[in-house]
């Protein structure tokens, strides 16, 4: 595996269900990132992560618990969901910042339905 | 309120019709203004990085210009496989940002060239 994969690709869940998303990189960043994508909006950052420690919460729901067990993989706990939570979740990767170029590089996202 | 404004929403381009897309920036220090290329279903692919007024890069049809208030877009002579939503987003200086490398996004161009 390459660049930065998510999984699972597709998610349907209802209001009470908990599920989480997973993100993986192979390209030796040590800074990962959740975004959220809706529809006519532009992307909205939610959680960053530099050298696993959380530095930024973007104000988001409870709903949403993020976790960064090391520097290659990063997990959205999702429990309680509301409809408007359906959106594209893309993770990205990057090296943090003063350690090089800073691109954030992105995974394929996943597509949640909630119901 | 630092800002990221794309124009126009909507491009529509005949195979060989050359044009350029727009992204206008209110940020109070920019430290990088960031061009990703997004297929439908897919996570943004990065394009191009610029980070001071007067800089240029190129990627065979796309070339990316920067000033101090927007950057352009240029696609000459495009194909039918350039067709993909064109992201720009902005980050800000360390004074500003503080210690993440967080982008600040516009809504995107959705480019459609027709064979």
């Amino acid at each position: 595996e390459t660049g930065v994969t998510q999984t699972p690709r597709h998610l349907v869940m209802g209001m009470t269900n908990k599920k989480s998303l997973k993100c993986e990189q192979h390209l030796g960043h040590n800074a990962m990132y959740w975004y959220k994508q809706s529809a006519k909006k532009p992307l909205e950052l939610m959680f960053v992560y530099s050298l696993e420690e959380r530095v930024e919460n973007n104000s988001v729901p409870s709903r949403f618990s993020p976790e960064c067990p090391n520097s290659s993989h990063l997990f959205l706990h999702l429990h309680t969901l509301q409809p408007e939570d359906s959106a594209l979740y893309l993770c990205a990767s990057s090296r943090a910042r003063g350690w090089g170029q800073e691109t954030q590089y992105f995974g394929p996202g996943t597509r949640l339905l909630v119901l | 309120e630092d800002q990221v404004t794309q124009s126009p929403e909507a491009l529509r381009l005949q195979e060989g019709e050359s044009s350029s897309l727009n992204c206008s920036y209110t940020v109070s220090g920019l430290r990088g203004l960031f061009w990703y290329r997004q297929d439908p279903g897919k996570g943004p692919e990065f394009l191009f990085t610029l980070y001071s007024a007067g800089e240029e890069k190129e990627k065979e049809r796309l070339k990316a210009t920067l000033t101090k208030k927007e950057s352009f877009l240029h696609i000459t002579a495009p194909k039918p496989e350039d067709s993909a939503t064109y992201l720009c987003a902005v980050q800000e200086d360390e004074i500003r940002g503080g210690a993440t490398n967080k982008l600040i996004f516009g809504t995107g161009t959705l480019l459609a060239v027709q064979p």
